[in-house]
């Protein structure tokens, strides 16, 4: 079965220090990887997306599919980026469909 | 710049009421979903479209359903709201994997 585990809740860091949002997934076939971003009373919006290999707002992702991880990155964290954040993979049989994590709450503390 | 919105943004109900949700993208975008948004269940996808009258149940399509009359215009509804259908509801559009999502609806079932 297709699955997606952010395993934490919260990420608690100071404005400065370096952040990582795990990400693993389970699934069958070469998925597309997507992070989505949520700020307070603000709508989910995509933050960045695999094949584009971009930076968004600092954050980096890197596809590892030897561990099947696509941890979001951030070297050093801003009060800004405080937000709950979303990873899912798309694939499967159809691979507009995506399977949400549960989600990181990231609290950048000043 | 893409408008993805939704009828409400807060809405309460009673148990045994049929309930519309509707959702209204200006891009002319293919495919539209319909997720629900849970605290620590992250966002599950109810059902989606990829064209007009077409559908596909998403994870958790039971005690919903939607229609897609016009492209612009994707509705969920819930044809006997229970109180476990308290929830969050957000809507996307997208010609890929979902990308731009409405403010949400926030809906009560008393």
């Amino acid at each position: 079965a297709q699955r997606v585990t952010q395993p934490e809740k919260l990420l608690s860091v100071f404005k400065g220090a370096p952040v990582e949002l795990k990400c693993n997934y389970s699934y069958s076939g070469s998925p597309e990887l997507f992070w989505y971003v949520q700020y307070s009373r603000q709508r989910l919006q995509l933050l960045l997306r695999h094949i584009s290999r971009e930076s968004i707002k600092g954050f980096t992702a890197d596809l590892n599919k030897g561990e099947t991880s696509f941890h979001l990155k951030k070297p050093f964290a801003q009060e800004e980026d405080s937000a709950m954040y979303y990873c899912a993979p798309s694939g499967g049989n159809n691979t507009d469909k995506l399977i949400f994590g549960t989600g990181t709450r990231l609290q950048v503390f000043p | 710049d893409v408008k993805v919105t939704q009828s409400s943004r807060y809405l309460v109900k009673r148990t045994g009421e049929k309930v519309f949700l509707e959702c209204v993208q200006d891009m002319d975008h293919e495919n539209m979903f319909w997720y629900r948004q849970d605290p620590g269940l992250g966002l599950r996808l109810i059902y989606f479209s990829y064209d007009v009258k077409m559908k596909e149940k998403g994870d958790i399509p039971e005690g919903y359903s939607v229609s897609r009359e016009k492209k612009e215009r994707f509705s969920l509804i819930l044809e006997s709201a229970s109180t476990n259908q308290t929830s969050m509801y957000l809507c996307a559009s997208s010609e890929g994997p979902a990308e731009f999502f409405g403010p949400g609806t926030r809906l009560t079932v008393l």
